[in-house]
């Protein structure tokens, strides 16, 4: 049992380059999550789905896209790399069955943009 | 909207002395709280969660959080620390499905 995968591990950009981060469960969890990680900052939402099709913006969600056609992937699309988006990316997902369903986290992307 | 506060960005401890990690919240609900770690390079891990069921709520790896109401407080701790213990910690409350986490706390264990 994989669990939640990310793809790539660590990537740098150039400023005003595109990527995407790739990001895929086996548990068969509705909901899917995307946080970057900034030192001393916390983990903070970029975007969240709550099943296939549904989509919807966290608290930092500008100069990123996100798509969910399949309840296994949620990929995480940057399509013009700022220096600002130099951050650790974590995926995450959960069954969400009640409030207290705890998320499963992927292993993070370490992202550079200069 | 809610929220968590942890108290002290750093916390460095001896090997076999207690290990305290604060966290306040602040909801206008009861709170669905919970305590993650983080190793090196990896992701977050579930140390223990609060579910109302009880306010002293044990975890892995010999951790434990105490839910205080009156004090909007949900502490976590270890009586005896051990070198593995060194991570980072995420204090995190639930709202809507999703989490929001504070600012983390690292913790160094000292031989």
């Amino acid at each position: 049992n994989a669990g939640v995968t990310q793809t790539p591990k660590f990537r740098i950009l150039k400023i005003g380059q595109s990527m995407t981060l790739q990001c895929t469960q086996d548990m068969n969890h509705n909901y899917m999550y995307w946080y970057r990680q900034d030192p001393g900052m916390g983990l903070k939402l970029i975007y969240y789905s709550v099943g296939a099709g549904i989509t919807d913006k966290g608290e930092v969600p500008n100069g990123y896209n996100v798509s969910r056609s399949t309840t296994e992937d949620f990929p995480l699309r940057l399509e013009l790399a700022a220096p600002s988006q130099t951050s650790v990316y974590f995926c995450a997902s959960s069954l969400g069955e009640t409030l207290n369903s705890p998320l499963h986290f992927g292993n993070g992307t370490r992202l550079t943009v200069t | 909207a809610q929220s968590v506060t942890q108290l002290g960005s750093h916390v460095s401890v001896s090997e076999g002395a207690l290990v305290l990690l604060r966290c306040n919240y602040s909801s206008s609900v009861p709170p669905y709280l919970f305590w993650y770690v983080q190793y090196p390079n990896q992701g977050l891990q579930l140390l223990l969660k609060y579910t109302s069921a009880a306010t002293l709520v044990k975890g892995i790896n010999g951790f434990e959080a105490e839910f205080k109401k009156s004090e909007t407080s949900f502490h976590l701790t270890k009586p005896s620390a051990h070198m593995s213990d060194a991570a980072e910690y995420f204090c995190a409350v639930s709202y809507d499905y999703k989490l929001s986490f504070g600012a983390g706390t690292t913790v160094t264990v000292r031989a």
